[in-house]
């Protein structure tokens, strides 16, 4: 099993720029979650989904969008990118709450 | 103030040595949870907790649930034992994972 993926591992955007961070797991996870985390800071959840179809906010989620099309699949989608977006972001599902499997990050630098 | 708290921030330790780590909370949980992060970057669960003590190879997590207080211990101490260790708590009310800042270990040689 691959776990947890994410791609891209690294991304300079412009300020305004979009994009899709992609996610995918194959361990039939019905949890998934979206993180950032900034330097000297803990993680910060962003959006999470309990299952296909469903997905709801979680600490940080201003200028993100999230879809769970899939099992497998949780992209997340900065529509119109901002210097304070400059983050890691971590992806991780879980099987219910128990204990949640990380990707291995995607480093964003919005200049 | 953070609802999840750790100390040290930073901890530096020859290796073989007896390390702790401890964390404090003040929200109703569910559980706790102990992550490492490697250098590299990459987050691995260590150990998940709602009672008691749970034991690893030469990981020892224990919780105190009255006094909201959690210890991770690493027993003779190595150089791959260096990584930031992470405590986070779920919220028993949201269900949602409350992360702590992060204890960044160094192990010399």
């Amino acid at each position: 099993n691959a776990g947890v993926t994410q791609t891209p591992k690294f991304r300079i955007l412009k300020i305004g720029q979009s994009m899709t961070l992609q996610c995918t797991q194959d361990m039939n996870h019905n949890y998934m979650y979206w993180y950032r985390q900034d330097p000297g800071m803990g993680l910060k959840l962003i959006y999470y989904s309990v299952g296909a179809g469903i997905t709801d906010k979680g600490e940080v989620p201003n200028g993100y969008n999230v879809s769970r099309s899939t099992t497998e699949d949780f992209p997340l989608r900065l529509e119109l990118a901002a210097p304070s977006q400059t983050s890691v972001y971590f992806c991780a599902s879980s099987y219910w709450g128990e204990t949640q499997y990380f990707g291995p990050g995607t480093r964003l630098l919005v200049l | 103030k953070n609802e999840v708290e750790q100390s040290p921030q930073n901890l530096t330790a020859q290796e073989g040595e007896f390390i702790t780590i401890n964390c404090s909370y003040s929200v109703g949980i569910s559980a706790l949870h102990w992550l490492q992060q490697h250098p590299g970057g990459g987050i691995v669960s260590l150990f998940m907790l709602s009672s008691g003590k749970k034991k690893h190879g030469r990981l020892i997590a224990t919780i105190n649930i009255q006094e909201k207080h959690s210890s991770l211990h690493i027993t003779a101490s190595h150089p791959r034992d260096s990584a930031v260790y992470i405590c986070a708590v779920t919220n028993y009310n949201t269900d949602k994972l409350i992360f702590g800042t992060g204890t960044r270990l160094q192990v010399f040689p």
